[in-house]
């Protein structure tokens, strides 16, 4: 089956600076990659996803890239904010039936101000 | 906006008693799903369920069971608690089909067997 691996386990940034989690997979048949943030005591949110027919995405601060023949995908948040220290979650999965996506195992971002 | 509610947030419970963690979402979605998360594990499957009444066992299924007797509910079952299901669980709901494959989590419900 799939299998995702998510680094680092723990990134600590200084408030503005920008901050980058890589996953990779396993399963080449894999076509949809969401990434979940996590707040203290809350259940994980979706905060964007790709599709393997594209290779990056942008939602303000937030971008995500794929790059299928190496079969990784990465999380970049620029001028990190206080408010982004959280839990973030990258996850695999192949689209069409009973979907089942694959998670990697987290990593804990922390923003000092 | 998608709902997915779990009706306990925090409860505590004996070992060997018997106990049902309820989940119901509200946008008609096929796939339900049961998570465990613990520390430094992320998150793992304990079941699934694509249609009512219908399961699949996940990559930790020992010592639960699951039950989906209409689309919008999910329910897992502990048959007897142990102190090494102390944990926070995740219910889950997402379309089957591309391209609505993103799940949507609840917001958790934290467990103690004592």
């Amino acid at each position: 089956g799939e299998n995702v691996e998510q680094h680092p386990s723990t990134l600590s940034v200084q408030e503005g600076d920008s901050a980058v989690i890589k996953c990779t997979y396993s399963d080449s048949a894999s076509n949809y990659f969401p990434w979940y943030k996590q707040e203290l005591g809350k259940g994980p949110q979706l905060i964007i996803d790709i599709r393997s027919n594209v290779g990056e995405k942008k939602d303000q601060r937030i971008a995500v890239t794929l790059n299928k023949t190496a079969k990784h995908f990465s999380l970049h948040i620029t001028e990190t904010q206080p408010e982004d220290s959280a839990v973030y979650f990258c996850a695999a999965s192949i689209g069409g039936g009973s979907y089942i996506p694959t998670f990697g195992r987290g990593t804990s971002l922390i923003v000092h101000p | 906006d998608v709902k997915v509610t779990q009706s306990s947030r925090y409860l505590v419970k004996r070992t060997g008693e018997k106990v049902f963690l309820e989940c119901v979402q509200d946008m008609d979605h096929e796939n339900m799903f049961w998570y465990r998360q613990d520390p430094g594990l992320g998150l793992r499957l304990i079941y699934f369920s694509y249609d009512v009444k219908m399961k699949e066992k996940g990559d930790i299924p020992e010592g639960y069971s699951v039950s989906r007797e209409k689309k919008e509910r999910f329910s897992l079952i502990l048959e007897s608690a142990s102190t090494n299901q102390t944990s926070m669980y995740l219910c889950a709901s997402g379309q089957g089909a591309f391209p609505g494959n993103t799940i949507y989590f609840g917001e958790g419900s934290w467990l103690t067997v004592v």
